[in-house]
């Protein structure tokens, strides 16, 4: 799976869209883009994923620009509950031969995104 | 179905000490994954079984690790002689969409303190 660049940290002001960036540079066509964010003493939650278009649903929206090398993950209005760790994956989606390889993520540091008052 | 049940929520072990933690998926999911976290990293891959079978496993499943899934339901992951390399946070997740396409959902995790 490709490797994801991600800043260490943000800040975001309640209220305000959070735009949490994401550089994949050597993404393979078969590689979709998957965004979980992981709360303090949670596990990993499943925000949102994309191929190349830009996907919406009730948590954020999924901006990947055209050539696919970088993505934008944006929560529009965000509160104080949306800080966490927000990490990028790059992954193949489906079976591999014999079932294996695919059903993995590969996570990598995150972007620990604080929202303030 | 409130999700993915994991248990104990804190185990705190002396070295050398064997420790079990139980996972139990979403009930009609058949995929199930453990992943391993060290403070200020994120999750790392140990293994994961579809039904009963044990289909991949990391290389940082040493041979001190054994996972199970014996009945294609709830999962065992043993840890024997327990070393204080191995305290982390111990997670789970499962999926039903056999392509994991939609994400998986992970359980509150495990946390083991070898001492």
């Amino acid at each position: 799976d490709a490797k994801t660049t991600q800043p260490p940290s943000m800040d975001c002001a309640e209220g305000r869209a959070a735009n949490l960036p994401c550089n994949h540079s050597t993404i393979s066509g078969n590689e979709y883009v998957y965004w979980y964010r992981q709360i303090h003493s949670q596990g990993p939650q499943y925000i949102i994923h994309g191929l190349k278009n830009n996907e919406t649903n009730e948590m954020a929206s999924l901006i990947i620009t055209e050539d696919r090398k970088s993505s934008t993950l944006i929560l529009p209005h965000a509160t104080l509950r949306d800080t966490a760790v927000y990490y990028c994956i790059v992954r193949v989606a489906g079976l591999g031969a014999g079932g294996t390889s695919y059903g993995k993520l590969t996570f990598g540091q995150g972007t620990i995104l604080t929202v303030h008052p | 179905d409130t999700g993915v049940s994991q248990n104990p929520r804190h185990k705190i072990t002396k070295r050398g000490q064997n420790v079990t933690f139980r996972c139990d998926p979403i009930s009609e999911h058949n995929r199930l994954y453990w992943y391993r976290q060290t403070l200020g990293q994120g999750p790392e891959f140990l293994t994961y079984f579809q039904n009963e079978a044990q289909l991949e496993k990391s290389r940082l499943l040493s041979d001190r690790f054994s996972a199970e899934r014996p009945k294609g339901s709830f999962s065992t992951l043993e840890i024997q002689r327990t070393e204080q390399g191995d305290s982390a946070m111990y997670l789970c997740a499962s999926s039903l969409d056999p392509y994991a396409n939609y994400g998986y959902t992970f359980g509150s995790g495990t946390r083991l303190t070898v001492v």
